[in-house]
């Protein structure tokens, strides 16, 4: 079945360093792939949407990659600071056909 | 501003009590889902919605039904509630091949 990894449950970083979550995908080949910042209790956020055909996204301190080779997306938050201290979680559909979410990576920035 | 709202965002119910979930969003958003989150095993769709009365079911539909009679409501039920559907629901609405965006979540405790 369809599958999504996130290698890492939990990073730390130094606040001012580039930060950079991994998200794997296995058994099909979505159309695109989502990023969302999800805060203890509250519901996930959408940040970025990468598609099948671009290499690269990119939104003020945050940039998104797809490699349809590798089956894999990284997400990067460069000069991260404190309050990017957050879960963050990949996503995919298909065009609707499936929905699937990563288990989440932890991301704490140290000051 | 987009707003996906939910009930409750806590609920302490008992054992075999009847639960109902409701999600209203107010974008005219014809697709809407409900997922529940445990630690884990992150994100899990029980059941979504293409349009009014219309409902299909996800990877964990077991011990839940869905109504949606109107287009802003979206309505998860717990028929027969048991402990290990103690969990944080969380409902989204989209259009289309679009983002989704998330309400706040209710998280139940069933005892």
């Amino acid at each position: 079945s369809q599958k999504i990894e996130q290698n890492s449950e939990a990073l730390n970083i130094q606040e001012g360093k580039t930060a950079t979550l991994t998200c794997n995908y296995t058994n099909y080949s979505p159309a695109y792939l989502q990023w969302y910042r999800q805060d203890p209790g509250r519901g996930p956020v959408f940040l970025l949407l990468i598609r099948e055909n671009e290499k690269e996204k990119r939104k003020e301190r945050l940039k998104v990659t797809f490699d349809t080779t590798l089956k894999q997306s990284l997400f990067h938050i460069t000069a991260s600071q404190p309050a990017d201290s957050a879960t963050y979680l990949c996503a995919s559909d298909n065009y609707g056909q499936n929905f699937v979410f990563g288990p989440g990576t932890r991301l704490s920035v140290l000051p | 501003d987009v707003k996906v709202t939910q009930s409750s965002r806590y609920l302490v119910k008992r054992t075999g009590e009847k639960v109902f979930l409701e999600c209203v969003q107010d974008m005219d958003h014809e697709n809407m889902f409900w997922y529940r989150q445990d630690p884990g095993l992150g994100l899990r769709l029980i059941y979504f919605s293409y349009d009014v009365k219309m409902k299909e079911k996800g990877d964990i539909p077991e011990g839940y039904s869905v109504s949606r009679e109107k287009k802003e409501r979206f309505s998860l039920i717990l028929e027969s509630a048991s402990t290990n559907q103690t969990s944080m629901y969380l409902c989204a609405s989209r259009v289309s091949t679009d983002t989704q965006y998330f309400g706040p979540g209710t998280r139940l405790t069933v005892l």
